[in-house]
């Protein structure tokens, strides 16, 4: 079925640095979503991005839709250690009430 | 966290013996999911609710089986637990009328099969 690849699957990154993690489809999706899991939770979402060539901003994190609706993108701005965690993108067919995430990329900052 | 409750929150088995999780939520939601995590893998959805006793397999339903006879509570069941089971279950809730396919997670159930 369809999936989702998401790359890279670990990084680490030294405190101040920025961070970005992709989100690929070979299908064309009509949303994507991000959720963020700290290590010993549970996935807590983020944002849903759903236009072509959307940018969304929380902060220092930034979220972009391609233009095709075929990937996405997070990234963080200077990372903090509270920025630890695995990142997740997730997508729902068109009418679906199902989620299907993508593998997740773990996120390590050393101080 | 929209309510969320999940129990046990940790619970150790013998390999044959039934185990029953339970998700359990404050606000009314309709839809309710079942998932599981294991490293590599990501999250993968084992059943989801749409109503009361309204259910429907997911992507790795082999070896559970969901009820729901309240919308406050959706119950996942392993009727003989095995050592591939060995996971952390997470319930979800999706905000029928926000955003349909959004979803909350409660806080996960670790569950060893030895």
């Amino acid at each position: 079925g369809q999936q989702v690849m998401q790359i890279p699957q670990y990084q680490h990154v030294q405190e101040g640095e920025d961070f970005t993690t992709y989100c690929n489809s070979s299908t064309t999706l009509s949303n994507i979503q991000w959720y963020k899991q700290r290590p010993g939770g549970h996935p807590v979402f983020l944002i849903q991005l759903v236009k072509s060539g959307e940018v969304k901003k929380q902060k220092r994190l930034t979220f972009q839709f391609g233009e095709a609706k075929k990937n996405s993108s997070l990234h963080i701005t200077a990372t903090q250690t509270t920025d630890v965690g695995t990142y997740f993108c997730a997508y729902s067919g068109a009418g679906s009430y199902q989620l299907t995430f993508g593998k997740g990329t773990k996120l390590s900052v050393i101080p | 966290d929209a309510g969320i409750t999940q129990s046990p929150r940790h619970k150790v088995t013998e390999t044959g013996t039934p185990v029953t999780l339970r998700c359990h939520q404050t606000e009314n939601h309709r839809y309710m999911y079942w998932y599981r995590q294991d490293p590599g893998h990501g999250l993968r959805l084992i059943h989801y609710s749409y109503g009361v006793k309204d259910t429907d397999k997911g992507e790795v339903s082999d070896g559970y089986s969901v009820s729901r006879s309240k919308t406050e509570d959706f119950l996942l069941t392993l009727e003989s637990a095995t050592s591939s089971q060995t996971s952390v279950y997470f319930c979800a809730i999706s905000l029928a009328g926000v955003s349909t396919d959004t979803q909350y997670f409660g806080p996960g159930t670790r569950l060893t099969v030895l």
